[in-house]
């Protein structure tokens, strides 16, 4: 898989956008962007994904650039339930690819 | 969405012994499934690929004797951790892909921390 490059840390204050962002420069045109988060001792949860569209669902919304080498990921509403690791991974879809994390984002919403 | 069921959530068990941790599909089949292990501060590390029906793959430096995983059916995957040692103790978290689902999310589960004594 490629390798993602983001931010250790980021602050966001309750309420204003959050704006994750990932570099990921060896990316293939077959490689999909993925999103995920991880609560403190809790199990990753999936975000979002995408290919080259930018892409939005009740959770977050993905701009990918147009040459696909970085993506942000962005939480419209910040809450203080937000604050987690932000993992951003690429990875081949189809088959049974496994997914390798990186070392994540860590956001810390604060009131 | 799917949900993925590991259990227990925590054990404690004494150096030597062999601890059995399972991982579930709820609402899905999933021939295939993941199993990571964490340490505090760190981000989560694959130790291997687990198919339905065949023997697990595992990722390079991960003892096979050791992390015995075994997928007898289309929702169930159990890793079990054999003569366990203090350096053994971590949050493993098991993944499920839905055979269904054309969109290649992974849904995990919520972890099993593992205190070796």
């Amino acid at each position: 898989d490629a390798k993602t490059t983001q931010p250790t840390s980021m602050d966001c204050a309750e309420g204003r956008a959050a704006n994750l962002p990932c570099n990921h420069s060896t990316i293939s045109g077959n490689e999909y962007v993925y999103w995920y988060r991880q609560i403190h001792s809790q199990g990753p949860q999936y975000i979002i994904h995408g290919l080259k569209n930018n892409e939005t669902n009740e959770m977050a919304s993905l701009i990918i650039t147009e040459d696909r080498k970085s993506s942000t990921l962005i939480l419209p509403h910040a809450t203080l339930r937000d604050t987690a690791v932000y993992y951003c991974i690429v990875r081949v879809a189809g088959g049974f690819q496994k997914l390798v994390f990186g070392t994540g984002t860590r956001l810390l919403v604060s009131p | 969405g799917a949900v993925v069921s590991q259990h227990p959530s925590w054990v404690i068990c004494k150096s030597g012994t062999s601890v059995k941790i399972e991982c579930r599909s709820l609402d899905f089949q999933a021939t295939t499934m993941f199993w990571y292990r964490q340490f505090p501060k760190q981000s989560l590390m694959l130790m291997a690929t687990s198919n339905e029906g065949s023997k697990a793959t595992y990722e390079q430096g991960v003892e096979k004797d050791k992390f015995l995983i075994n997928h007898a059916s289309l929702t169930l995957s159990t890793l079990t951790v054999t003569s366990a040692n203090p350096e053994d103790s971590s949050f493993y978290i098991c993944s499920a892909r839905d055979d269904s689902d054309s969109n290649e999310k992974l849904f995990f589960g919520s972890g099993t921390q593992l205190s070796v004594l």
